[in-house]
């Protein structure tokens, strides 16, 4: 079974600080992704990465990075944390093979900036 | 901006009743797929049907796509309290986008 895991459940920070939340894959997929999960708004696409070193921005990459230094790793940074980024954070990964495969999600980081 | 949308935002039915949720989407698409999630936790992939198939079943799933509409439904068959979820389309062409979901509650 594939497992995506992701650093932590819940996640409590202060305005200004930075954020690095991390999520972790077991199998050899190329293609990452990080989305955020809003009431009313379902899940929108911050940025994706089809292979290591590479990324794209997805609908709303304002006041996100990323980092893929590994393939098995996809790293999302909020470099000055603000209180509308509180959210679900939710990584998936999936094949490269038709980048339009099936996505295997992590459990998800709830991210509350204070 | 968001282009999937289900229908309805939320399902209250009984242990046993069959529930269908419908998906639309705006653009052309190479498949689309429905997640579900539960409580608090990430999305779990149920069923992924291609631009070019009708109809698609998976266990109590079935699925049925139909792109003149630019429309999907799912339908769950002899709901189960184990059901309780919500659920997701996932519409996958030049990008990917998710609907915000059919809040789904069956009551035993």
């Amino acid at each position: 079974d594939v497992k995506v895991t992701q650093s932590s459940r819940y996640l409590v920070k202060r305005t200004g600080e930075k954020v690095f939340l991390e999520c972790v894959q077991d199998m050899d997929h190329e293609n990452m992704f990080w989305y955020r999960q809003d009431p009313g708004l379902g899940l929108r696409l911050i940025y994706f990465s089809y292979d290591v070193k590479m990324k794209e921005k997805g609908d709303i990459p304002e006041g996100y990075s990323v980092s893929r230094e590994k393939k098995e790793r996809f790293s999302l940074i909020l470099e000055s944390a603000s209180t509308n980024q509180t959210s679900m954070y939710l990584c998936a990964s999936s094949r490269q093979e038709g980048w339009t495969d099936t996505q295997y999600f992590g459990p998800g980081t709830r991210l509350t900036v204070l | 901006s968001q282009q999937g949308e289900e229908d309805p935002q939320a399902l209250s039915i009984q242990e046993g009743e069959n529930a269908t949720m419908n998906c639309s989407y705006k653009t052309s698409i190479n498949n689309l797929q429905w997640y579900r999630q539960n409580s608090g936790r990430g999305l779990v992939h149920l069923i992924l049907i291609r631009s070019n198939e009708r109809e698609k079943h998976s266990g109590r799933l079935r699925v049925t796509l139909d792109t003149s509409k630019k429309s999907s439904s799912l339908l769950i068959t002899a709901s189960r309290a184990a059901d309780t979820a919500s659920y997701f389309c996932g519409s996958y062409g030049q990008n990917f986008v998710f609907g915000p979901g059919t809040r789904l509650s069956v009551l035993p």
